[in-house]
Formats: C-alpha cells, structure tokens, sequence
C-alpha cells in the first residue's frame, strides 16, 4: 500500500522558478526521504529528514516535515532544465522492526529552458 | 564512488521463460530489495534480504522467487514469466546501519514478456 502521495502529480515551471512538491502520509513516521528519477532511470537519494527535524538544506533543495500535519513539502530553487524528473516521496513507519519504505507516487517536474 | 549494477538494462522474453535479473552491489551493504515499477503504480517491493542466504517477501512477492549466496549479489527470478511482469525491475541496498535511511539503486531492468 502506497502511504506517501505526492501533490501535484505533475508540474510544469520555467528555467530559474522555483518548484515545490508535497508529500502526505498517513502514520506515524522515523523519517521521511525524497528521491529523484530521470525517466528510465533508477532513483537516487536527495534527502533524509527524521521525524524530530523540522526543516533541512541541502544545496537547492529545501525539505520541511509537519509531523502534526503529516506532510512534508521539497522546494527546489532556482530551478534548471536538468532538474526535469520524476520525485518520490518514502517514509519509514515507526511501528514495530520494519525495514521497509513505503513510496507515493511520485510528481512529474518539468523545467522549461 | 558507490554502485549498484543490474545486469541487464533491457531484456525482451517469452511467456513461460525462466527469466533471471541479477544485482550486485559493491558497498559491503547488509541489505537488498527488490520493486517493480509501474505507471500509476509507484515502487512496489517484491522481496528483500538483510542478510546472505536470508529473504523476505514484500508487498507483491507472488510469481517472484530470490536468491542471495553472497552478500554483494540479489538475484530476481521469475520462474515462468507471464505478460503481467512485463514492468521495470529496480534492485536497491543499504546498510544495516542505517536500514531506515538511504536506499542506493541500479538503474532499472526493463523487462518486456511477450
């Protein structure tokens, strides 16, 4: 089962906005992850923020967790054409010894030059 | 640098051909997985292994079976492939350590069943 869900599903910007994703979940988390996809590609890890952070930097992306909302949002600034990928969110629960992330579905960025 | 490598990037079969997908993973990781990826789907596991010799079943393991002799090797096997995993195979590891954090990923089988 999907707990993450990512929001939009796609977006479209230009060259040098800035882009802005959202990931929801249901339970309890440890952490929360965001990867990105280039199309037919496999994914790659951009960054890990634990339940008791708040916000995290890293170069131009900025993650925020609102344990209370259950949300967490990536904001990508300053975008570029190369930043054009698919982006998942995953979490891990805090419930019991499970090793297992649980995915949304992703949203579809496209930079325009 | 870090690498996991997939054996196959693209491999086209036939219904009812065992079809074998290999990962390896050259960072000593205790852990591996395995999901397929659909469109409208996202990730789903199909199997993992925290150790060698030792699996367990994920979210989608029926018609999959895995095997893993060595530490650094995950295979993937479909016994009798059929349509229905015609989809892209991704194999990932981690390290015990930090089992709940970063997950290092190949770069995809796309296998197609006819």
């Amino acid at each position: 089962s999907q707990q993450g869900e990512e929001d939009p599903q796609a977006l479209s910007i230009q060259e040098g906005e800035n882009a802005t994703m959202n990931c929801s979940y249901k339970t309890s988390i440890n952490n929360l992850q965001w990867y990105r996809q280039n199309s037919g590609r496999g994914l790659v890890h951009l960054i890990l923020i634990r339940s008791n952070e708040r916000e995290k930097h890293s170069g131009r992306l900025r993650v925020t967790l609102d344990t209370s909302k259950k949300s967490s949002s990536l904001l990508i600034t300053a975008s570029r054409a190369a930043d054009t990928a698919s982006y998942f969110c995953a979490t891990k629960v805090s419930a019991g010894n499970n090793r297992k992330l649980i995915w949304g579905l992703g949203t579809s960025l496209a930079v325009n030059p | 640098d870090v690498k996991v490598t997939q054996s196959s990037r693209y491999l086209v079969k036939r219904t009812g051909e065992k079809v074998f997908l290999e990962c390896v993973q050259d960072m000593d990781h205790e852990n591996m997985f395995w999901y397929r990826q659909d469109p409208g789907l996202g990730l789903r596991l199909i199997y993992f292994s925290y150790d060698v010799k030792m699996k367990e079943k994920g979210d989608i393991p029926e018609g999959y079976s895995v095997s893993r002799e060595k530490k650094e090797r995950f295979s993937l096997i479909l016994e009798s492939a059929s349509t229905n995993q015609t989809s892209m195979y991704l194999c990932a590891s981690s390290n015990t350590g930090t089992w709940a954090g970063e997950l290092f990923f190949g770069e995809g089988s796309r296998l197609t069943v006819l």
